[in-house]
């Protein structure tokens, strides 16, 4: 089945360590983006990527970074300079264009020991 | 940056009643979505409006793209206790970067069978 695959389900991070979360997509989609989700908050884009190669900061890219090498991989890393990871972080693609629709993986939850 | 204003926050209702929420925005959108969340899982796409005016059903639930452009709603009709979790309306403006949402704070529905 098409879909977008985040892991780990959940994760741990201890202070000082980068932690990198996965995000697969078999869509076929050129799109990509990263959320992070605090409770009773909307959904804030922290990075996106229109096209491999080439991403953009959201508007809380600070303490993160991406790569996007493939098409269908968007990996996102926490860095140690993220001071308040804990969060639910979520994985979207879409097709290229506007009104293109997200469609979101089942995210990772992130975690400090 | 643009804002969506999504209400009720919560909402507690007896199964079998309808239910409506709303988003509003300062400036028009030319696409809406509404989305539903699962705890602990990702955004799953119920409704994607494109025009202003349009009316779009699935199954229970109706969606419209408001004539202002700056508005959209979505109503459930005759609720069950599979309707809970947390509904987000995102937007896309004219004027955005490509494909490039901005989400509402979410609406929690509970239903007491």
């Amino acid at each position: 089945d098409g879909g977008i695959t985040q892991s780990p389900k959940y994760l741990f991070r201890k202070e000082g360590q980068n932690v990198t979360l996965s995000c697969e997509q078999n869509l076929n989609h050129d799109a990509m983006y990263w959320y992070r989700q605090d409770p009773g908050q909307g959904l804030r884009l922290i990075y996106y990527s229109q096209i491999v190669n080439d991403f953009q900061k959201g508007d809380i890219a600070e303490g993160y970074s991406v790569s996007r090498e493939k098409k269908e991989s968007f990996p996102l890393t926490v860095t140690s300079a993220q001071k308040n990871p804990t969060a639910f972080y979520l994985c979207a693609s879409s097709g290229q264009g506007r009104g293109r629709p997200q469609h979101f993986g089942d995210g990772t939850r992130l975690s400090i020991l | 940056g643009q804002q969506l204003n999504q209400s009720p926050q919560s909402m507690f209702i007896q199964e079998g009643e309808d239910v409506s929420m709303n988003c509003t925005s300062s400036s028009i959108f030319n696409t809406w979505l509404w989305y539903k969340q699962d705890p602990g899982e990702g955004p799953v796409l119920l409704i994607a409006l494109y025009k202003a005016g349009e009316l779009t059903s699935n199954g229970r639930l109706t969606a419209q793209f408001g004539i202002t452009r700056k508005d959209s709603f979505l109503n459930i009709s005759a609720s069950i206790p599979s309707d809970v979790g947390i509904y987000f309306c995102a937007g896309q403006a004219p004027r955005g970067s490509q494909g490039n949402l901005i989400f509402g704070k979410g609406t929690k529905l509970s239903v007491k069978p």
